[in-house]
């Protein structure tokens, strides 16, 4: 099917380590992504892995993709108040036409306690 | 460099109108996508543009409909409203079409009564 699962909730403490987890569909997409949305806002593009590689970090954000289960990671170190959001991890597959689609997972909103 | 602008950012129509939402992509972008976001329905691809073409659409009525425009603008249109439209509406922007990196507009929160 074309459902992009993700947890719904996640809560942390300030100053620990959140991890939000993502299974996806297609293994055709080249690259993954994880997007960050605020309250009112659209969605900021965070970071992205490339579908060759198995690790990504950037500063605080670390990302594991395992091919195999379709399984994707994303790692925030000292998360931090302002790390409150919903995150959404994304897939982009070929269609039977020939073109891409972007599908986007369900969304998991952390909140984070101080 | 300026990110995608949606105009407007907020509104409110009556079951019946039509409303038109506009977004202008990042300069340098031909892509344009729009998504629909709802609490029951997360998010949802209406359509992707590229060099005033529609290349992909989703699964929605044909009340919802859109163009774009030479200069990469776009708009995208809904007719005889219903309650259900009520949604905040995304457009992103990329520099090509199909598997290029997706960045967002703020959105336009649309209410229908």
């Amino acid at each position: 099917g074309e459902d992009v699962e993700q947890s719904l909730f996640l809560s942390v403490r300030e100053g620990d380590s959140s991890v939000i987890n993502c299974t996806y569909t297609d293994s055709s997409s080249t690259y993954l992504y994880w997007y960050k949305q605020e309250p009112g806002a659209g969605l900021q593009l965070l970071t992205y892995i490339f579908s060759n590689m198995d690790m990504k970090q950037d500063q605080r954000l670390t990302v594991l993709l395992n091919k195999k289960d379709k399984h994707l990671s994303l790692r925030i170190a000292d998360t931090q108040t302002g790390d409150s959001a919903i995150y959404f991890c994304a897939e982009c597959p070929s269609t039977t036409s020939g073109t891409y689609k972007y599908i986007f997972g369900t969304g998991t909103r952390l909140k984070v306690l101080a | 460099k300026a990110g995608v602008t949606q105009t407007p950012r907020y509104l409110i129509k009556t079951r019946g109108q039509q409303v038109t939402l506009s977004c202008s992509p990042i300069s340098g972008h031909r892509s344009v996508s729009w998504y629909q976001q709802t609490p029951g329905q997360g998010l949802q691809f209406l359509f992707e543009y590229f060099s005033e073409t529609q290349r992909n659409k989703g699964n929605f009525p044909g009340r919802f409909s859109g163009r774009q425009f030479s200069n990469s603008r776009s708009e995208m249109n809904v007719s005889t409203l219903e309650l259900g439209d009520s949604a905040l509406y995304l457009c992103a922007s990329s520099l090509a079409a199909g598997a290029d990196t997706q960045y967002f507009g703020p959105g336009t929160r649309l209410t229908v009564l």
